[in-house]
């Protein structure tokens, strides 16, 4: 079975420019959640969706965005990119909220800001 | 403001020894406890969780033991191997939060 994907699994982009990164969960899935992580830190909760809602957002900027589309796949979004936004991308899937059922994590994008 | 607390930031222990990662938490309401083992260039994987009302799970050569009254929980490797080195975050979940809050990670490593 395919586990989580994301593409790309690297970029370089520029201050100032904008972003997005892609996900497809687990077949059957319901749920996509996505995280940053910093070099030498733990994730970070960005955004969960469920069902095509957003149903959680973490302590992010609203230059950071995300929708689910109907085959439950996802898209994350950040505008004017900042330096501190260089980081690894990870978007997770499970079949219902979090919590109730076990997150799976992607093997993420790595995203560098110059 | 650091929710979950993970010690040590580095730990290294020799083959078939037992690896012992600790967790400490503050908000009361966490009523979810998974950790997770990522090794490099790879994202996290589940490992083992737990919830408050148990005060120990274990899964093979994998265990936590869970504390509710001092709020702290540890994961427990048995028979440490060379293909356990890796990075090791315990985590949190509840109250009413929809994304797990991560520790900073330990960086395992078993010497053969």
């Amino acid at each position: 079975d395919a586990g989580v994907t994301q593409s790309p699994t690297h970029l370089i982009k520029t201050r100032g420019q904008q972003v997005t990164l892609r996900c497809s969960p687990i077949s059957g899935h319901k749920s996509v959640s996505w995280y940053q992580q910093v070099l030498g830190q733990g994730p970070q909760f960005i955004f969960q969706y469920y069902e095509k809602e957003e149903r959680g957002r973490g302590n992010f900027p609203d230059r950071f965005s995300a929708r689910q589309f109907p085959n439950y796949s996802s898209e994350l979004n950040v505008n004017a990119l900042l330096l501190g936004d260089s980081a690894l991308y990870l978007c997770a899937s499970s079949w219902g909220r979090v919590g109730n059922s076990p997150l799976h994590f992607g093997n993420g994008t790595r995203l560098t800001v110059t | 403001q650091q929710q979950v607390k993970q010690s040590p930031q580095s730990l290294i222990v020799q083959k078939g020894g037992i690896s012992i990662i600790n967790c400490a938490y503050e908000n009361t309401a966490f009523d979810y406890f998974p950790w997770y083992q990522q090794f490099p260039g790879k994202g996290p994987a589940l490992l083992i969780a737990i919830r408050p009302d148990v005060s120990e799970k274990k899964e093979g050569r994998f265990t936590i033991s869970f504390n509710k009254s001092a709020k702290q929980f540890s994961l427990h490797i048995m028979d440490s191997q060379p293909g356990d080195s890796a990075t090791y975050f315990c985590a949190a979940l509840g109250g009413g939060a929809d994304g797990l809050t991560f520790g900073k990670g330990t960086h395992l490593i078993i010497q053969p």
